[in-house]
């Protein structure tokens, strides 16, 4: 077990839907780090949070978006959804920027 | 030309084989270099961390780094089948940017 809790871990919605996807980071970690993973894609960086800010952005689509709470933990929300958005999505986290990240099981989307 | 290259595989070896897996990189910037391994539809979970050019080893695992040559590797000793898992070499510049790249995987299968 990493530490890193990642929920639901599986969803099924409807193309056009919006869902939500929460991680929770290992205790006393500050950044965390979202990434898509498909069969033909592999993983993908999607964005990377710091303390509670943006730090880095990927190939993030603009119906997808992000936030780290005061509290570390981050969502990731997805809106309108198609149905090439179906993949595993993890969340990472490590305790600064430059140290090992540590992933959670993954949230398995299939939007339908 | 990819960022970071790797071998997909698949590798099939028998039991107690020592296993050899690789990524090349284009990106000079990179300074820290992991290995994964992830079991089918779970998490990645983090085998290697190191900053420097060099061995580090750890148990049966020992991940090497030639930043002149931009190549990795992990050796795997006395393979077991528990060791069948996709392997993913991941890669992170620091500065500003601190985004983990990866390899698409090498599929390992050790045979018993």
């Amino acid at each position: 077990d990493s530490g890193v809790t990642q929920t639901p871990k599986h969803l099924i919605t409807a193309t056009g839907q919006r869902v939500t996807l929460r991680c929770s980071p290992r205790s006393g970690d500050l950044s965390v780090y979202w990434y898509q993973q498909s069969l033909d894609q592999g993983l993908q960086f999607l964005i990377q949070y710091y303390n509670g800010e943006e730090r880095a952005k990927g190939n993030i689509l603009e119906r997808f978006s992000a936030q780290q709470f005061p509290d570390l933990h981050s969502e990731l929300n997805l809106s309108s959804l198609e149905l090439g958005d179906s993949a595993l999505y993890f969340c990472a986290s490590s305790v600064s920027q430059s140290t090992e990240a540590f992933f959670g099981q993954g949230t398995r989307l299939t939007v339908v | 030309q990819k960022e970071v290259e790797q071998d997909p595989g698949p590798l099939s070896v028998p039991e107690g084989a020592i296993v050899s897996l690789n990524c090349t990189y284009s990106n000079s910037a990179f300074q820290y270099f992991m290995w994964y391994r992830q079991y089918s539809r779970k998490g990645p979970e983090l085998l290697m961390y190191t900053y420097s050019s060099g061995n580090k080893e750890d148990g049966r695992f020992t991940a090497q780094v030639d930043k002149s040559s931009k190549y990795i590797s992990l050796f795997i000793r006395d393979s077991q089948p528990s060791d069948s898992a996709t392997y993913l070499c991941a890669m992170q510049s620091g500065g500003s940017n601190y985004k983990l790249t990866f390899g698409k995987g090498t599929l390992l299968t050790v045979n018993p």
